[in-house]
């Protein structure tokens, strides 16, 4: 499967530990985001990187969240110290942005990563 | 306000029914517009890009108004596999950046 994958699927875990998502994009894909989605709405943008850089972040993302893609390939995504209103999916999403200029829009997702904080 | 709104539904309409759905944004900057599709318990899926003559996908059809800053998605004929939360997608572009926003998503069930 040439797809995004994400690890782990679910995870639960008390208030105040870490956790860590992994996002493996399409290979060839140089754009990859982060989104949250909680149920009932849609996926809330949390940060994207083209290549290794760190493009933009949102403002939503506290102290607390972290993201890195060290060599451009796969991206982590941490949160310090969770809080039960962390509980969300994470999506991660990935894309190509051509040369030429321009992104296509078409973001590929990964299943994404449920976290539950009790 | 919320960069990009949408009626959160449900919309409940029989099978075989025409169904119509909008999606305003506030930043006039917004350059590219697409909707998505998202079943229960899926990931997001490109559905269509909207272009600003607007486009047409076998039964789907967007449409861009940017005067009024808001785009449209129509469904004819509607299946029951039509049944999903259409989420559109707004991406403002500023000196290199992009952001993809989404909206909160339109849920529609489609009723035998």
């Amino acid at each position: 499967d040439t797809g995004v994958s994400q690890d782990p699927r679910h995870k639960i875990t008390k208030r105040g530990q870490n956790v860590t998502f992994r996002c493996d994009p399409i290979s060839e894909h140089n754009r990859l985001y982060w989104y949250r989605q909680t149920l009932g709405q849609g996926p809330e943008f949390l940060t994207y990187f083209q290549n290794e850089a760190q493009l933009e972040k949102s403002r939503l993302l506290s102290d607390r969240f972290s993201a890195e893609r060290p060599k451009g390939s796969f991206s982590t995504l941490e949160i310090q110290r969770t809080e039960q209103g962390d509980s969300a999916m994470y999506l991660c999403a990935s894309s190509l942005l051509h040369t030429s200029g321009g992104n296509t829009g078409e973001l590929f997702f990964g299943e994404g990563s449920r976290l539950t904080v009790l | 306000r919320k960069e990009v709104e949408q009626d959160p539904g449900p919309f409940n309409v029989p099978e075989g029914a025409t169904v119509a759905f909008n999606c305003t944004y506030s930043n006039s900057a917004s350059q590219s517009f697409f909707w998505y599709r998202q079943d229960c318990r899926k990931e997001p899926k490109l559905l269509m890009s909207v272009y600003s003559s607007g486009n047409e996908d076998g039964r789907f059809t967007a449409q861009l108004n940017r005067a009024s800053q808001y785009i449209s998605l129509l469904i004819r004929d509607s299946k029951l596999s039509d049944s999903a939360t259409y989420l559109c997608v707004v991406i403002i572009s500023n000196f290199g950046n992009e952001k993809l926003t989404f909206g909160t998503g339109t849920r529609l069930t489609i009723i035998p």
